[in-house]
């Protein structure tokens, strides 16, 4: 089966600036989850979707990111106004169900300057 | 608030020998237990998943969850300069069922 697809790969923005993340989940995969992976971290849940209806977004810090999962398949994650501190790999997961598993995209790197 | 404590490292083996990776958790109504393998650059890979108390063997990995003490550990047999990455511990809990990672511990297989 095909992966969990995410594009791009690296971005570098000024600060202030705004950015678009996009990710299409494993086909069937009915939630959906964006990470925040800072270096020598862990992955942070940012928010979790189920088809196209928002789980969890409490660690989303609402001021500058928003996602949206239109038609529950293919996803966006944004930022604006970009941080340094946003400096970081956006992971995108998706599951068949909430028991087992996720499946990690190859993740966008994001580079604040 | 959930936390999902590791080891850093990082932990440093000789080639052939075991590698034992740890974790405790703090919600104790977590459910579902996941190990990740995460190479320098790469997104992390699930290696392992553990439901109940025990031992689950997969080849060369070993998990083990021990509920009561709210601990799970991984260990690497026969451990391959090619299993030198960062280990992720991860734990599901709540309704919603989501992830809480660790840190990570780095580990170094040493030929």
């Amino acid at each position: 089966e095909a992966g969990v697809a995410q594009s791009p790969r690296y971005k570098i923005i000024e600060k202030r600036q705004s950015v678009a993340f996009w990710c299409n989940p494993i086909s069937g995969h009915a939630t959906l989850y964006w990470y925040q992976q800072i270096l020598g971290q862990g992955p942070k849940l940012l928010i979790q979707f189920q088809n196209n209806g928002v789980v969890d977004d409490s660690q989303l810090p609402k001021d500058r990111f928003s996602a949206e999962r239109l038609k529950g398949v293919d996803s966006t994650l944004k930022i604006q106004p970009a941080k340094l501190e946003d400096s970081a790999v956006y992971l995108c997961a998706s599951s068949l169900d909430r028991l087992g598993g996720y499946t990690f995209g190859s993740g966008t790197r994001l580079t604040v300057v | 608030q959930k936390e999902v404590e590791q080891n850093s490292g990082p932990l440093s083996v000789p080639e052939g020998a075991i590698a034992s990776l740890n974790c405790t958790y703090s919600d104790r109504g977590s459910q579902s237990f996941f190990w990740y393998r995460q190479y320098s650059g790469k997104s992390p890979e699930l290696i392992m998943s553990i439901y109940s108390n025990g031992d689950k063997e997969d080849g060369r990995f070993t998990a083990q969850l021990n509920k009561a003490s709210q601990y799970v550990s991984l260990l690497i047999r026969d451990s391959q300069p090619s299993d030198s990455a960062t280990y992720l511990c991860a734990v599901s809990s709540g309704s919603a069922r989501q992830l809480t990672f660790g840190s990570g511990t780095q580990l170094t297989v040493l030929p």
